[in-house]
């Protein structure tokens, strides 16, 4: 099993450019989730499906749209890039929902997109 | 707003020694809370679990603690190694499993000297 999969590792836009990032899953996953990670700030949800066809806002979802049309991809697209959207960009998944908790996530290794 | 804390960027300590490292939590009340380890250009990878009912959880040389009253969580390696070398992150979650409540702290970063 490859886990989750971004495509691609790295990227440079220039500020207006658009772009998608890609995820893939093969582990039957039912929730997807984008986060993005800068120095000193820690990670923060962006977006999130709780299964194909669903997607919903995270903490910082300006700037960005998502699309769910098959269970196993989840894809991250920047409309117009802006240069404080320069971070590194991980997609994770999960079973979800586990009684009280949520199932541990499972994280790609991450697209680091400079916008300049 | 909800705060989470861990108590330093970074930890240096000597091998074969337990590292212990915090995780502070305000104006929150977590239904669980979880550790990753995350290496350099990789993303975090789990490695505990933790509900708020439970007070000590243990796997190998990790052990992890949850003190709902102090907003705390210590999570210990003993015996540390090198290969221990990595920043360690804390998240909290909420009731009800809404995807939207795992919040993640900035990490420590923990560097095992031989």
């Amino acid at each position: 099993n490859a886990g989750v999969t971004q495509t691609p590792k790295f990227r440079v836009l220039k500020t207006g450019q658009s772009m998608t990032l890609l995820c893939a899953q093969d582990m039957n996953h039912e929730y997807m989730y984008w986060y993005r990670q800068d120095p000193g700030m820690g990670l923060r949800l962006i977006h999130y499906s709780v299964g194909e066809g669903t997607t919903a806002k995270g903490e910082v979802p300006d700037g960005y749209n998502v699309s769910r049309l098959k269970k196993q991809n989840f894809l991250l697209g920047l409309e117009s890039a802006a240069p404080s959207q320069t971070s590194v960009y991980f997609c994770a998944s999960n079973y979800g929902n586990r009684g009280s908790y949520n199932s541990p996530l499972h994280f790609g290794n991450g697209t680091r997109l400079t916008v300049t | 707003s909800q705060k989470i804390e861990q108590n330093s960027e970074a930890l240096n300590i000597q091998e074969g020694k337990t590292a212990t490292l915090t995780c502070n939590y305000t104006n929150y009340s977590p239904a669980y809370l979880q550790w990753y380890r995350q290496d350099p250009g990789r993303g975090p990878v789990f490695l505990l679990l933790i509900r708020e009912n439970e007070k000590e959880k243990r796997k190998e040389r990790l052990k992890v603690t949850f003190d709902t009253t102090l907003k705390q969580s210590l999570f210990h390696i003993t015996a540390s190694q090198p290969a221990d070398s990595a920043t360690y992150l804390c998240a909290l979650g909420g009731y009800g499993g809404s995807q939207g409540n795992l919040i993640f702290g900035k990490g420590t970063k923990l560097s095992v000297k031989p």
